[in-house]
């Protein structure tokens, strides 16, 4: 089974510039999470969807950040104008969804690591 | 709301000798509880969680937990490390049912020879 596919794995920009980041999920998962994890810290989510709506975006900075999932299958977070602070490593997971609407374990692509100059 | 606290940002062993991988949670409702491990450059991968049920977990690697509700703790063990344990491990908590997972600040796990 193939897993989580993320790109680009690495990024370097000037700040001010944007970037788009690229989520594959495992085939069938109906919720996908962007996470953001600054070095020495853990993961925090960013935005959560489960196919194509949002279910959690509470964290995002809406004034920089945008997430979609069209289709409710790849996924794409995207950052203009990137500051210093958005260095970091992009993390996106999928899970499924049970009939009640509880999710499962998350599996993890390998992340995106993003440096902003 | 619910919290992590993942106690020591780095830990040292010996190879052979005991894990101890210290977590608390804080949460409203019944917790979801997980344990993760990073290898650099590397995405997440699950090591065992508890939901429900049995409050000691075994998952992958000989890698063992035990849920205690009174301590509100989730501690990571393992009787004999190897030096293929050295990594990040994450400590994580969910009680919502969407899933949303807090995650603790990390330990780092060396294992000398």
């Amino acid at each position: 089974e193939a897993g989580v596919a993320q790109s680009p794995r690495y990024k370097i920009i000037e700040k001010r510039q944007s970037v788009a980041f690229w989520c594959n999920p495992i085939s069938g998962h109906a919720t996908l999470y962007w996470y953001q994890q600054i070095l020495g810290q853990g993961p925090k989510l960013l935005i959560q969807f489960q196919n194509n709506g949002v279910v959690d975006d509470s964290q995002l900075p809406k004034d920089r950040f945008s997430a979609e999932r069209l289709k409710g299958v790849d996924s794409t977070l995207k950052i203009q104008p990137a500051k210093l602070e958005d260095s970091a490593v992009y993390l996106c997971a999928s899970s499924l969804v049970s009939a009640r609407g509880l999710s499962y374990e998350q599996y993890f692509g390998p992340g995106t690591r993003l440096t902003v100059t | 709301a619910q919290s992590v606290t993942q106690l020591g940002s780095h830990v040292s062993v010996s190879e052979g000798a005991l894990v101890l991988l210290r977590c608390n949670y804080s949460s409203s409702v019944p917790p979801y509880l997980f344990w993760y491990v990073q290898y650099p450059n590397q995405g997440l991968q699950l090591l065992l969680k508890y939901t429900t049920g049995a409050t000691l977990v075994k998952g992958i690697n000989g890698f063992e937990a035990e849920f205690k509700k009174s301590e509100t703790s989730f501690h990571l063990t393992k009787p004999s490390a190897h030096m293929s344990d050295a990594a990040e491990y994450f400590c994580a908590v969910s009680g919502s049912n969407t899933g949303k997972l807090i995650f603790g600040q990390g330990t780092t796990l060396q294992v000398k020879p």
